[in-house]
């Protein structure tokens, strides 16, 4: 079975500056995809960005880009710029491409953006 | 933009009733997915469901939890006899049909359930 871990509970970042999340994965899988949902107090999940196992170009999303490293299996994502909107708690998550469809999660990263 | 809806936004009942949550995917989608987040913890997947059956389940998905699409556009999840540790928001979510884009997940705001 396939597994996400995310190593920072929580993190801090002051506005305006960079912040990277960290998110590894456990799996025996060649093709498949990976996410970063970002879930506000609100608590809606968000899709921030998405990447294709098979694509080595690291995907971007205006501020928000990943750096996906295959072989280590880890998939971790920079806000840059950050603004107070970006306070949230962040997941990553797992795909497969073969036929199992569900999401695995990580446990998430509090982030706080300190003005 | 489409957006994926939940009713009840919030839902409080007593232990042992039945509680039915609804969700309206969006509208071009026909892949639908649960999942549940107690408080605190992870997102946790409950089931999948395409064609008008379950595709695939999780074990937390025992006979207490049934799901429906009763017509064209809702789908249902169903808890016929609650229990404390249900306690949890409920998060209903749909892909899109094509193989291109169905990987990408949509989630609706959740429904908040509380059971007393």
């Amino acid at each position: 079975a396939q597994t996400v871990t995310q190593s920072q509970p929580e993190m801090s970042v002051q506005e305006a500056e960079t912040v990277t999340l960290s998110c590894t994965y456990d799996t025996s899988e060649s093709d498949y995809y990976l996410f970063w949902y970002k879930q506000p107090p609100s608590r809606q999940m968000i899709l921030v960005i998405r990447q294709e196992a098979y694509k080595q170009q690291n995907a971007t999303e205006n501020r928000f880009s990943v750096n996906f490293q295959k072989a280590a299996k880890s998939f971790s994502l920079k806000i840059s710029d950050s603004q107070l909107g970006d306070a949230a708690m962040y997941f990553c998550a797992y795909r497969s491409d073969f036929g199992n469809e569900k999401l695995t999660f990580g446990t998430g990263t509090r982030l706080t953006i300190i003005p | 933009e489409p957006e994926v809806t939940q009713t009840p936004s919030h839902q409080v009942t007593q232990m042992g009733q039945e509680v039915i949550l609804r969700c309206v995917p969006i509208s071009n989608h026909l892949y639908f997915y649960w999942y549940r987040q107690i408080l605190g913890q992870k997102v946790e997947f409950l089931v999948s469901f395409y064609n008008n059956e379950i595709s695939e389940k999780s074990e937390i998905f025992d006979d207490q939890f049934s799901v429906e699409r009763p017509d064209g556009s809702n789908f249902t999840l169903k808890i016929r006899s609650t229990k404390l540790e249900d306690s949890a928001m409920y998060f209903c979510a749909s892909s899109a049909k094509l193989a291109g884009g169905r990987e990408t997940q949509y989630f609706g705001p959740g429904t908040r359930l509380l059971v007393l």
